[in-house]
């Protein structure tokens, strides 16, 4: 069974603070990694999907970084802001390239103080 | 598209009592999942669908939960009896295919209450 771990398990800052937060998988049979936000009383939506190991992808103050041979990725936050408080989550396809069976780590919650 | 739509939204039941969760995917989309939060396990897959049929249902808890997929518009998860440990919010997703970058969309969810 695929194993996705993330820390910290939550975290608070200042408005304006950056951040940033791990999500580690198994090196082998890596696929792909996704990140989500979830906000509260709402549903996780997707924020990057990286396959190539050294991918980096960014969305607004938000970017992730990905790693494959060592199984981590980063997920960046600049300039922390009271909307960006949320718990992401990210996740990663057990078993073959066709399974969109995701399997998703207990996320990482932010709060941002303002 | 409407996205993900999810009913009902919040129930509230008492234990022994029979729930059924509905969902209704993104119009087109081949992918059908159902996933469970809980404080202590997070967010965790029961079954998924491809093409109606269900494919891998290994995260089912046990015999009282099963989930029907009758058409490409419409899955039940239904549990009977129902318990307070299955007290949960309960997310349906949708996804374009099986390939394992493609993103799921998520409905509301159904947050369950079993008194």
């Amino acid at each position: 069974i695929l194993n996705v771990e993330q820390s910290p398990q939550s975290l608070h800052v200042q408005e304006g603070d950056s951040t940033n937060f791990t999500c580690s998988f198994p090196s082998s049979n890596f696929y792909a990694l996704h990140w989500y936000r979830w906000e509260t009383a709402k549903s996780p939506e997707a924020l990057f999907v990286m396959t190539l190991n050294g991918d980096e992808k960014k969305k607004g103050r938000i970017s992730a970084t990905l790693n494959t041979k060592e199984g981590y990725s980063y997920l960046y936050i600049k300039g922390s802001q009271p909307e960006d408080s949320a718990t992401y989550l990210c996740a990663s396809p057990e078993g073959s390239s066709n399974t969109g069976k995701l399997i998703f780590g207990q996320g990482t919650t932010l709060q941002v103080k303002p | 598209d409407a996205g993900v739509i999810q009913s009902p939204r919040h129930e509230v039941t008492e234990m022994g009592q029979e729930v059924t969760l509905r969902c209704k995917p993104i119009s087109g989309h081949d992918y059908l999942f159902w996933y469970r939060q809980t404080m202590m396990r997070g967010l965790e897959l029961l079954i998924y669908f491809n093409n109606n049929v269900p494919i891998d249902d290994s995260g089912m808890p046990e015999d009282r939960f099963s989930a029907k997929m009758p058409n490409a518009s419409f899955s039940t998860l239904k549990i009977q009896p129902s318990e307070p440990r299955d007290s949960a919010v309960y997310f349906c997703a949708s996804s374009s295919s099986g390939y394992g970058a493609n993103v799921l969309t998520f409905g509301a969810g159904s947050r369950l209450t079993v008194l």
